[in-house]
């Protein structure tokens, strides 16, 4: 099956700072690529995904890009904010085959104000 | 629009016992997925129940049973309960369709400790 790995485990940034995390997975047929926040105690929340057909994705401060060749994303996070501070896990699925979504180790960002 | 709910919010269980935790999808959707999350671990996939049917099973053992309502609800049963079954439990729900990225979405989840 498929296998995600997830780099760094832990990361600190200066508030304003961008924070990067990346994700390389193992089976070259998985074709979507989302990217969960996880508070303290609560669940995870999707915020943002990416598809194979496509190599960048924007949503204000968040970004995603997707190296198919490579076969690794990575999260980009700019101008942090000391709300942006959780978890992060990446996941990667091949949609059609009943969406088991195989995750990461997942990413604990602080935000230093 | 109601998301995801999951009960109980947490339960605390012995040795051997068996437990039930249950799961209502997002309205509209159809599938639901199971999700174990140990302590600073992500999820781990247990299995998806579509149309009432086991469709999907991760890599846990039979003592991991569930089972899918006709209004697309799902129970998760967990038999002869051991300590390391202790974690967060996710549910996650999403609608299949053909030719899509099914998104999904995930409940607050079910913190179950086992003594």
């Amino acid at each position: 099956g498929e296998n995600v790995e997830q780099h760094p485990s832990t990361l600190s940034v200066q508030e304003g700072d961008s924070a990067v995390i990346k994700c390389t997975y193992s089976d070259s047929a998985s074709n979507y690529f989302p990217w969960y926040k996880q508070e303290l105690g609560k669940r995870p929340q999707l915020i943002i995904d990416i598809r194979s057909n496509v190599g960048e994705k924007k949503d204000q401060r968040i970004a995603v890009t997707l190296n198919k060749t490579a076969k690794h994303f990575s999260l980009h996070i700019t101008e942090t904010q000391p709300e942006d501070s959780a978890v992060y896990f990446c996941a990667a699925t091949l949609s059609n085959t009943g969406n088991q979504f195989y995750f990461g180790t997942g990413t604990s960002l602080t935000v230093i104000p | 629009d109601a998301g995801v709910t999951q009960s109980p919010t947490h339960l605390i269980k012995t040795r051997g016992q068996q437990v039930t935790l249950r799961c209502s999808p997002k309205s509209g959707h159809d599938t639901v997925s199971w999700y174990q999350q140990a302590l600073g671990q992500g999820p781990q996939f247990i299995f998806q129940y579509y149309e009432e049917e086991e469709r999907q099973r991760g890599n846990f053992p039979d003592r991991f049973s569930g089972h899918q309502f006709p209004n697309y609800s799902s129970e998760l049963n967990v038999n002869a309960l051991l300590l390391g079954d202790s974690a967060l439990y996710l549910c996650a729900s999403s609608l299949v369709r053909e030719s899509s990225y099914n998104e999904q979405f995930f409940g607050p989840g079910t913190r179950l400790t086992v003594l």
